[in-house]
């Protein structure tokens, strides 16, 4: 069975701090996806990458950037230079090749202080 | 509309009721998700839909619980009998289709809250 580690549970920074979310993920399978969402304090979750697991590029996205590490299971999530926007509780979400369960992190609650 | 509705956004209702959760996908998304999410945990699956496909009912957590899509558009999720443990914020998204490429785009969620 597929299952999501996020042992961060709460972080606090300060504005403009850099901050890594951890995501361990477990598989047997060779194949499969793992995405990043947020949800704000409104509530609407929003998607921030997706990742295939023959593709171990990392990715920058402005002020984002991911880590995927097969050997270590990992995918990472870095915000640099946080900013008070980025206060959202944060979900790592792995994905079998066949199958649409969708198997959520406990999320991580980010704090961000000006 | 742009995204995901779903209504009521809040539900209030006494234990033994019956209650019924509706979520407009998006126009043209084949796929359609129903979540749980209780205070301060993660994301539970509960059910999938795919066009006319049989859905995927591997996470509805008890009879209590079903879930129907008409017209491969809307859909309704239904609990009877209500217990306190139901209280939660239920969520719908929806995606274009099958492709795992594709991601899921939320709906705000209907908060339930069972006295």
């Amino acid at each position: 069975a597929q299952k999501v580690t996020q042992a961060q549970t709460e972080i606090s920074v300060v504005e403009k701090e850099d901050v890594t979310l951890d995501c361990v993920y477990e598989t047997r399978d060779t194949t499969y996806y793992l995405f990043w969402y947020k949800q704000p304090p409104s509530g609407e979750l929003v998607f921030l990458i997706r990742r295939n697991s023959f593709d171990e590029q990392n990715e920058i996205s402005g002020r984002y950037s991911w880590n995927f590490q097969k050997s270590t299971s990992s995918f990472n999530f870095t915000i640099t230079a946080s900013q008070v926007v980025d206060s959202a509780v944060y979900f790592c979400v792995s994905l079998r090749d066949y199958g649409q369960n969708f198997v959520f992190g406990p999320g991580t609650r980010l704090s961000v202080l000006p | 509309g742009a995204g995901v509705s779903q209504s009521p956004s809040n539900k209030v209702t006494e234990k033994g009721k019956d209650v019924e959760l509706r979520c407009d996908p998006i126009s043209g998304h084949t796929a359609l998700y129903w979540y749980r999410q209780s205070l301060g945990q993660g994301l539970e699956f509960l059910i999938y839909f795919q066009g006319n496909s049989a859905p995927d009912k591997s996470g509805l957590p008890s009879d209590r619980f079903s879930a129907e899509r008409t017209g491969g558009s809307v859909s309704t999720l239904t609990i009877q009998r209500t217990q306190q443990e139901d209280s939660a914020v239920y969520l719908c998204a929806s995606s274009l289709g099958t492709g795992n490429y594709n991601e899921q785009f939320f709906g705000p969620g209907t908060r339930l809250t069972v006295l």
